[in-house]
C-alpha cells in the first residue's frame, strides 16, 4: 500500500472555526490533491499541488486554501467552516502529472461541522 | 474532459464473471481509460488503465472497442470483496496537466454470495 496517512480521521467541530486537515506521504510523489465526497456522489476535486509552493484551483475551492511547505506534507484549511464543507476529505498522490498517472487515495477524513 | 456513462448499478452472484460497460463516445485519440473503485468506506484504488488494446493485470481486465467508445471492465470471478462503485474516468495522456481524476457517479457493484 501507498504510504499515504491523513489526519485527523474523524473531526467535529462548530461553524465559524477554522479547520486544518493534514495529508503525509511517505512515497516522495510530486503531485497532491485533495478531494471531497459527499453522500451518494463522486469524488471532486478541491487544490492539487504540482511541487513544493505550488498549488492551484480545482473544481470546488472556494472556502478551502493549501499549503505544501515540504514534498511529504499537504495542508488543507478552511479559513471559517460552514455546514456545506461537511463532507469526507480524500488526499490522494500521483507520480505523474499526465494521464498516465496512477493516482493513489488516503483513508480519508469525516468533517463534520455543527 | 470527455464523458462517461455508466449504469447506476449492478449486481451479480459470488464466483460469477462481472462485466462493467462504460460509454464514451466523445473520447479523444490521445485519452486513456482508467478503472477506479471505491470499497465502502475507503479512498479510491486503481484498478487498470489501458488505450487501444485489451489490457489484463491481477485484479481485472479491461477490453476496450474497436472504435474505443466503450469499454467493459472484466471482473473474471467476483468475490463478496469486490462489491464497491466502479468509476470509469478518461485520462487525456498527451498532457502534463495535473493528472485530476474527474469522478462520475459510477457504477455499484453488488455481489451476491
Amino acid at each position: 500500500d501507498a504510504g499515504i496517512t491523513q489526519s485527523p480521521r474523524h473531526k467535529v467541530t462548530e461553524t465559524g472555526t477554522p479547520v486544518t486537515l493534514r495529508c503525509h506521504q511517505t512515497e516522495n510523489h510530486r503531485y497532491m490533491y485533495w478531494y471531497r465526497q459527499d453522500p451518494g456522489h463522486g469524488l471532486r476535486l478541491i487544490h492539487y499541488s504540482y511541487g513544493v509552493k505550488d498549488t492551484d484551483k480545482g473544481e470546488v475551492s472556494d472556502g478551502y486554501s493549501v499549503s505544501r511547505s515540504k514534498t511529504e506534507d499537504f495542508l488543507l484549511t478552511l479559513e471559517s467552516a460552514t455546514s456545506s464543507q461537511t463532507s469526507v476529505y480524500f488526499c490522494a498522490i500521483s507520480e505523474s502529472g499526465t494521464g498516465l498517472g496512477e493516482q493513489f487515495f488516503g483513508p480519508g477524513t469525516r468533517l463534520t461541522v455543527l | 474532459d470527455a464523458k462517461t456513462t455508466q449504469p447506476n448499478s449492478m449486481e451479480s452472484n459470488e464466483e460469477e464473471p462481472v462485466h462493467l460497460p462504460c460509454n464514451h463516445s466523445t473520447i479523444s485519440g490521445t485519452d486513456y481509460i482508467h478503472w477506479y473503485r471505491q470499497l465502502p468506506s475507503q479512498g479510491p484504488e486503481y484498478v487498470i488503465h489501458g488505450l487501444t488494446s485489451n489490457v489484463n493485470n491481477r485484479m481485472a481486465s479491461l477490453a476496450i472497442a474497436e472504435d474505443r467508445k466503450s469499454s467493459t471492465l472484466i471482473l473474471h470471478r467476483a468475490t463478496l470483496r469486490d462489491a464497491a462503485v466502479y468509476y470509469c474516468i478518461l485520462r487525456d495522456g498527451g498532457r502534463n496537466a495535473g493528472n485530476m481524476l474527474t469522478f462520475g457517479g459510477g457504477t455499484r457493484l453488488m455481489v451476491k454470495p
